[in-house]
């Protein structure tokens, strides 16, 4: 079984500043790794993914996050914030090759960008 | 990326009525369909996994009577919530998987009301 842990339930953060969100996951298999963002009363968007190769992944509206397999993490970066990136981020693992399983998602980073 | 569309949006029906939620895969084939709950502020929580032509499989401590499941086409699964209550009130989200688990595709969620 699969199980995410993100450490901040809420992020206040100026505007233009740096921000990082943390996500650690557990496995016994080997996993993808997900991060998606959430509007108020909409549907979850992919922002970025983990399948293979290089660590660091790149994501969509400035994101990116890192793969640190010994540590179990993948935490998700943004150099400069905006007021449009106010919303609800949600990390998500699934096992490899497992066929159609339905994705672990932790609790939720509710991040709120301030003027 | 794949589609999948979910309707309605928004709903208010009052208690004792029942309500269909609809998701359609729109230009893929989705033999699987997960379903989730969202209350406020948490993280999506499965209720049930839908296969076409079979029965619905549920997570422990859903009722099942009360959320039926179809998935009568490989495009259109729907979530009946019967005999609503207040209770009940939630978003409710709709997921198709990707390839062997690189990506879900989410419909845009549903905000049940019970009044």
């Amino acid at each position: 079984a699969q199980s995410v842990t993100q450490l901040d339930s809420q992020v206040p953060v100026f505007e233009e500043a740096p921000v990082e969100l943390r996500c650690n996951y557990s496995s016994s298999v080997s996993v993808y790794l997900f991060w998606y963002v959430q509007y108020p009363n909409q549907g979850l968007q992919l922002l970025l993914k983990y399948l293979s190769g290089s660590t660091l992944v790149k994501g969509i509206n400035g994101f990116e996050a890192e793969f640190n397999k010994s540590q179990t993490s993948f935490h998700l970066r943004k150099p400069s914030v905006h007021i449009s990136d106010t919303a609800e981020y949600f990390c998500a693992v699934s096992p490899r090759n497992s066929g159609n399983t339905p994705l672990v998602f932790g609790k939720g980073t509710r991040l709120s960008v301030i003027a | 990326g794949a589609v999948v569309s979910q309707h309605p949006s928004w709903v208010i029906c009052k208690s004792g009525t029942s309500v269909k939620i609809e998701c359609r895969s729109l230009d893929f084939q989705a033999t699987t369909m997960f379903w989730y709950r969202q209350f406020p502020k948490q993280s999506l929580m499965l209720m049930a996994t839908s296969n076409e032509g079979s029965k619905a499989t549920y997570e422990q401590g859903v009722e099942k009577d009360k959320f039926l499941i179809n998935h009568a086409s490989l495009t259109l699964s729907t979530l009946t919530v019967t005999s609503a209550h207040p209770e009940d009130s939630s978003f409710y989200i709709c997921s198709a998987p990707g390839q062997v688990n690189t990506e879900a595709f989410f419909g845009q969620g549903t905000r049940l009301t019970v009044v």
